[in-house]
């Protein structure tokens, strides 16, 4: 079945360098979305993305979608303590069942 | 506006005992509705998922159950917890079929001794 991979699985930087966390699926995908679980909280929309090659921004966060729609990236530039958290991608694929696939997510922790 | 309950928000409970959490949606008409359980710092694991009342459909075989009994309710179930059932339970709703957007409750965080 569809396999949604992100790497990498932990990520600690200080506040104020970049951060991307990357999504590779094993299928192509009609669109894929962005979710953000802050620490022991539940996961929140971010964004979705639905085109080739598309990107998105908000604010700091940088969204982009691959021209062969099969992997996606989520940058934040400048981190800030607000940033701290597991970011998960969710694809969903043109094949087979049709419902969203998360990824393992990316733990992000900053250094103040 | 669309807002979504789960409770208990945190529970202990032993090894062999039952187990029921519920989750209710607001100010939507049929969502989808999923269960996920998200072990300590892992991602998400879709256990279920429903696209109408008395529809449910299994992701994972496991001592686990779920039912809707109405539209908008949707409840996990266990008739005896495992060690391994411990985890963080989300409870999520969509619209437009099971591709869509989805909304996550406040979660349940269970503990199996």
């Amino acid at each position: 079945g569809q396999q949604v991979m992100q790497i990498p699985q932990y990520q600690h930087v200080q506040e104020g360098e970049d951060f991307t966390t990357y999504c590779n699926s094993s299928t192509t995908l009609s669109n894929i979305q962005w979710y953000k679980q802050r620490p022991g909280g539940h996961p929140v929309f971010l964004i979705q993305l639905v085109k080739s090659g598309e990107v998105k921004k908000q604010k700091r966060l940088t969204f982009q979608f691959g021209e062969a729609k099969k992997n996606s990236s989520l940058h934040i530039t400048a981190t800030q303590t607000t940033d701290v958290g597991t970011y998960f991608c969710a694809g969903l694929s043109i094949q087979g069942a049709q419902k969203l696939v998360f990824g393992q997510g990316t733990r992000l922790t900053i250094n103040p | 506006s669309q807002t979504i309950h789960q409770w208990p928000a945190t529970l202990v409970q032993p090894v062999g005992s039952p187990l029921s959490l519920e989750c209710t949606v607001e100010g939507t008409s049929n969502p989808n509705l999923y269960w996920y359980r998200q072990a300590a710092g892992r991602g998400l694991q879709l256990l279920f998922y429903s696209v109408g009342i008395g529809q449910i459909s299994s992701e994972v075989p496991q001592n686990l159950s779920a039912s809707r009994p109405q539209d908008r309710q949707f409840i996990l179930s266990s008739k005896k917890l495992l060690l391994s059932d411990c985890g963080f339970y989300l409870c999520a709703w969509s619209v437009n079929g099971l591709r869509g957007t989805q909304y996550f409750g406040p979660g349940t965080r269970l503990l199996v001794l």
